[in-house]
């Protein structure tokens, strides 16, 4: 069954800290891995894609990587700010025949406290 | 930046009642999805849909559920008759390409339901 786990559930830093999220899937066949920011109430918000090419891709202040063979990923956020206080998923589209749907962990919420 | 939009941003309605949540999504795109999320849950795909038919849909999406593209702008979700366990949040999505392409997939705001 395809299914993509995230840890910790939930997190608390102190601003300014950096933290390191963790995902892990069975997705098969796998095609890409997205991280997504949620704020409370609002839609996902796309922060990077990666193929099974890519091992690492950063959007400022966040970087994230891939290991395809071990089926996991990581979201390193840096410098945290309290905006960055929202729930962070990790997203996978599986190229298994023609589907287009997205996977989704259950996200980690992440607090980040002045 | 393009947006999907969504709409109304919440909706309550009384158990049984027929409700429509629209979106306009993003006017390049050619792929249209919705998804929802319960509270406290993980999104949840519900239904995909492209050249103006369902490509693919979840066990979710019963035969209470419909969608259509009414006038090549707007992209709706229909509900016939709601249920308690219907009250979530929906989100309205839209690609260029399918998902297994490299390319952005723009979520809407969502439509929070609450059936009462």
């Amino acid at each position: 069954k395809n299914q993509v786990e995230q840890s910790p559930q939930s997190l608390i830093i102190l601003e300014g800290k950096n933290c390191t999220l963790q995902c892990n899937y069975t997705v098969s066949p796998f095609s890409n891995l997205r991280w997504y920011k949620q704020d409370t109430g609002r839609g996902p918000v796309s922060l990077t894609i990666m193929t099974f090419s890519e091992n690492t891709k950063s959007n400022g202040r966040y970087t994230a990587t891939l290991d395809a063979d071990t089926k996991q990923s990581s979201l390193h956020i840096t410098a945290s700010q309290l905006s960055d206080s929202a729930s962070y998923i990790c997203v996978v589209s599986s190229n298994g025949g023609a589907t287009n749907k997205l996977i989704f962990g259950t996200g980690t919420l992440l607090a980040v406290q002045p | 930046e393009p947006e999907v939009t969504q709409t109304p941003s919440h909706q309550v309605t009384q158990m049984g009642q027929e409700v429509i949540l629209r979106c306009v999504p993003i006017s390049n795109h050619l792929y249209f999805y919705w998804y929802r999320q319960i509270l406290g849950q993980k999104v949840e795909f519900l239904v995909s849909f492209y050249n103006n038919e369902i490509s693919e849909k979840s066990e979710i999406f019963d035969d209470q559920f419909s969608v259509e593209r009414p006038d090549g702008s707007n992209f709706t979700l229909k509900i016939r008759s709601t249920k308690l366990e219907d009250s979530a949040m929906y989100f309205c999505a839209s690609s260029y390409t399918g998902a297994a392409a490299n390319y952005g997939y723009t979520f809407g705001s969502g439509t929070r339901l609450t059936v009462v």
